[in-house]
Parts: structure tokens; C-alpha cells; sequence
């Protein structure tokens, strides 16, 4: 069994500032972790994705996560936001065994970025 | 250009009228998989496929029906719809190694 939890369905940033958006997962095997993004109007696009190599992960639009396991979490950050970030954040777990493809993602709820300019 | 297409993007229809929601993909994956996004719930899997004639329920199936005839679609079947249907629906597809899911743009389904 695994499950997401997202602390916070919205947050909201000012241009230029820290984001920080907070996942805790649970998996009764080692787990893949995932963050999606979705713009409005559009599908979810891979944002970056953790398969137990280095535990700090880069990916695109200069977010990064870090994989801790004696906390269970993998909280994405980004240094500074731009007007651009504003979307909504998914982060999934997938058993390694299935490598995180479409049939073994499990969502958190979500969390709505809105930036201030 | 590699792509998961679903159709159609938008539909309103009324409670009882059987549709049909269409996936497909070009990128020759053996995994597809259809999810419904509702408000404070993210995306919960509805049902998945690990290749052709080999589907599965995942944690939301009832009231859906799906079939795998062919590798590269994966259609999704509302029998009898119903307003709790009404929802967002995507469609995501990987291969078997499994590095990466990719989604559709999704299709905002109304039943009133």
C-alpha cells in the first residue's frame, strides 16, 4: 500500500521568493517519488522524479527535491519564483518495482501555487 | 511528435446516455492508464492496462468499463452516467521500463 500527503491544498508566494511545497509519503516497498505540474487547460508534465540514485533531485524550471527517508518526505523548492510557476503541483509515489509508469502512481491531493507579484 | 490524445476535451451529456472517451497513443507503450482529477482529491486511478486484452481495476472503477483491443488505445466507457461522474478525466500511458508516465490533456466531462 502507499499513499501522498500534500501539507496544503494553496499556497501563495511573492515573485522572487523561496517556494517550498511539502510531501510526506508511505510505502510498504522502497518507493519512486514524483512531482507533476499541470498549467491550467493542460495535462500533467514531469517535473522531476527520485529512482533511488542521488536524493537530491534537479529538474526542470530550476525546481529541485531532496529524498529523505528517516522523514518519509520529498519536498520540492525552488529559490525564487517567477509569475510563470503559478500551477498546480502533484507529487506521486510509485512502487520501484513499477518504476513510476502509468499503471502504479498514487497522487497527493495537490497544491495550487499562486504568485504575488 | 510523441503523444497521449484524448477525445473529445469537453462534453456535457445527460444522466443515463452511454459515451465513450477516447485515448490514444503513438508511442508504442504497453501501459495505459485512465485517472479522474476532482477538486481536494488530485487524481485517483480508475483502471489500467499492462498490454493488449490485459486490464485491471485501480481505485475508483465502478461505473466504468474499459477495453484494450489494440496497443495503442484505451478507451474509457461511462455505460450509465451519472452527475457523480462529472469530473476530469486523463489518460497516461509508459512503457514497460516504466521511466516516465505520459498524459493527455484531459477531457472535463459534465453529467447533468
Amino acid at each position: 500500500a502507499q499513499s501522498v500527503t500534500q501539507l496544503g491544498s494553496h499556497v501563495s508566494v511573492s515573485e522572487g521568493a523561496l517556494v517550498l511545497l511539502r510531501c510526506n509519503y508511505s510505502s510498504s516497498v522502497p518507493p519512486y517519488l514524483f512531482w507533476y505540474v499541470q498549467y491550467p487547460n493542460q495535462g500533467l508534465q514531469l517535473l522531476l522524479k527520485y529512482t533511488s540514485a542521488a536524493t537530491l533531485v534537479k529538474g526542470i524550471n530550476g525546481f529541485e527535491a531532496e529524498f529523505k527517508k528517516s522523514e518519509t518526505s520529498f519536498h520540492l523548492t525552488k529559490p525564487s519564483a517567477h509569475m510563470s510557476d503559478a500551477a498546480e503541483y502533484f507529487c506521486a509515489v510509485s512502487p520501484a518495482y513499477s518504476g513510476g509508469g502509468a499503471d502504479g502512481l498514487t497522487f497527493g491531493k495537490g497544491t495550487h501555487i499562486f504568485i504575488q507579484p | 511528435e510523441a503523444q497521449v490524445t484524448q477525445n473529445p476535451r469537453y462534453l456535457i451529456t445527460v444522466t443515463g446516455k452511454k459515451l465513450t472517451v477516447t485515448c490514444s497513443q503513438n508511442m508504442n507503450h504497453e501501459y495505459m492508464s485512465w485517472y479522474r482529477q476532482d477538486p481536494g482529491l488530485g487524481l485517483r486511478q480508475i483502471y489500467y492496462s499492462m498490454n493488449v486484452e490485459v486490464t485491471d481495476k485501480g481505485d475508483v472503477p465502478e461505473g466504468y468499463k474499459v477495453s484494450r483491443k489494440e496497443k495503442r488505445n484505451f478507451p474509457l466507457i461511462l455505460e450509465s452516467p451519472s452527475p457523480n461522474q462529472t469530473s476530469l478525466y486523463f489518460c497516461a500511458s509508459s512503457n514497460r521500463l516504466n521511466t516516465e508516465a505520459f498524459f493527455g490533456q484531459g477531457t472535463r466531462l459534465t453529467v447533468v
